[in-house]
C-alpha cells in the first residue's frame, strides 16, 4: 500500500521567512501525481501545488515551490516570503487512479 | 475546479441515531470520495461513489454503518447510521478529476457531534 509520510507535526517560521515542509511517500508506481493541500482552521482544503511524476522540473506556484526528487520519494513544499495567511495545516498526498493517500499533516504557525 | 456545497455544515446528534449528509458539486463528476477528519487529524477515506455503482467502501467501514447513495453525477449522500460518540469528527466530501491533472477537491465538511 502506499503511504505517505510527514515527519514534522509542527513547524514555526518568522513572517517574511522561508519555511520548508517535508513528505515522503512509499510506492512501486512511475506514474503518479503528488499535491500539497493547506487547511486553514475551520476552513475548506484547497490544493496549494502538484507535481506529476513523470516531469523533471519542480512546480512552483508563486511563493510556493516544491522539491520532488522521485528516485528518494521525497517531496518538500518551500514557502518563500511566509505570511500570516499561510498558517493552516499542510496536507501531503499521492494519488494514483482512484486512490488517494494523505500525510498525518504538518500544522503550520507563522509569527509576525 | 469545482464548487462543492455540503448540508449539513454541523450538527449534533443524540447517540443511536442517524444523519445523511449530503454533497451538491457544481459540475458533472465521475468519482466522488467522502472521508472522515478528526480534529486536527488528517483525512481517512471512508468509501468512493461512482455513479450507476455501488460505493467501494476501505477497510474498517461497512455500507450498513456507512450507506452512501450516488443519484446522479452531481450528488450524493452519507448517511452515519446507529450513531456513537466515535463517530463525532468531520465528514467530507470531495470530488476528483480523473484525467488531466488528477487533482480533488474538497467541500466545507460536515461538523458532527453525538452525545
Amino acid at each position: 500500500a502506499q503511504t505517505v509520510t510527514q515527519s514534522q507535526p509542527e513547524m514555526s517560521v518568522q513572517e517574511a521567512e522561508t519555511v520548508t515542509l517535508s513528505c515522503t511517500y512509499d510506492t512501486s508506481e512511475s506514474d503518479y501525481y503528488l499535491f500539497w493541500y493547506k487547511q486553514p482552521p475551520s476552513r475548506q482544503m484547497i490544493l496549494v501545488i502538484r507535481q506529476e511524476a513523470y516531469k523533471q522540473q519542480n512546480a512552483t506556484e508563486n511563493r510556493f515551490s516544491v522539491n520532488f526528487q522521485k528516485a528518494a520519494k521525497s517531496f518538500s513544499l518551500k514557502i518563500s516570503d511566509s505570511q500570516l495567511g499561510d498558517a493552516a495545516m499542510y496536507f501531503c498526498a499521492y494519488r494514483r487512479a482512484n486512490d488517494m493517500r494523505f500525510g498525518a499533516g504538518t500544522r503550520l504557525t507563522v509569527k509576525p | 475546479s469545482a464548487v462543492i456545497s455540503q448540508k449539513p455544515s454541523r450538527d449534533i446528534c443524540q447517540r443511536g441515531t442517524s444523519l445523511t449528509i449530503q454533497c451538491q458539486v457544481d459540475s458533472q463528476v465521475t468519482m466522488m470520495f467522502w472521508y472522515r477528519q478528526q480534529p486536527g487529524q488528517s483525512l481517512t477515506l471512508i468509501a468512493t461513489a461512482n455513479q450507476g455503482s455501488e460505493a467501494t467502501y476501505e477497510s474498517g467501514f461497512v455500507i450498513d454503518k456507512f450507506p452512501i447513495s450516488r443519484p446522479n453525477l452531481t450528488f450524493s449522500t452519507l448517511t452515519v447510521s446507529n450513531m456513537s460518540p466515535e463517530d463525532s469528527s468531520i465528514y467530507l466530501c470531495s470530488v476528483g478529476r480523473d484525467r488531466g491533472t488528477y487533482e480533488q477537491f474538497f467541500g466545507p465538511g460536515t461538523r458532527l457531534t453525538v452525545l
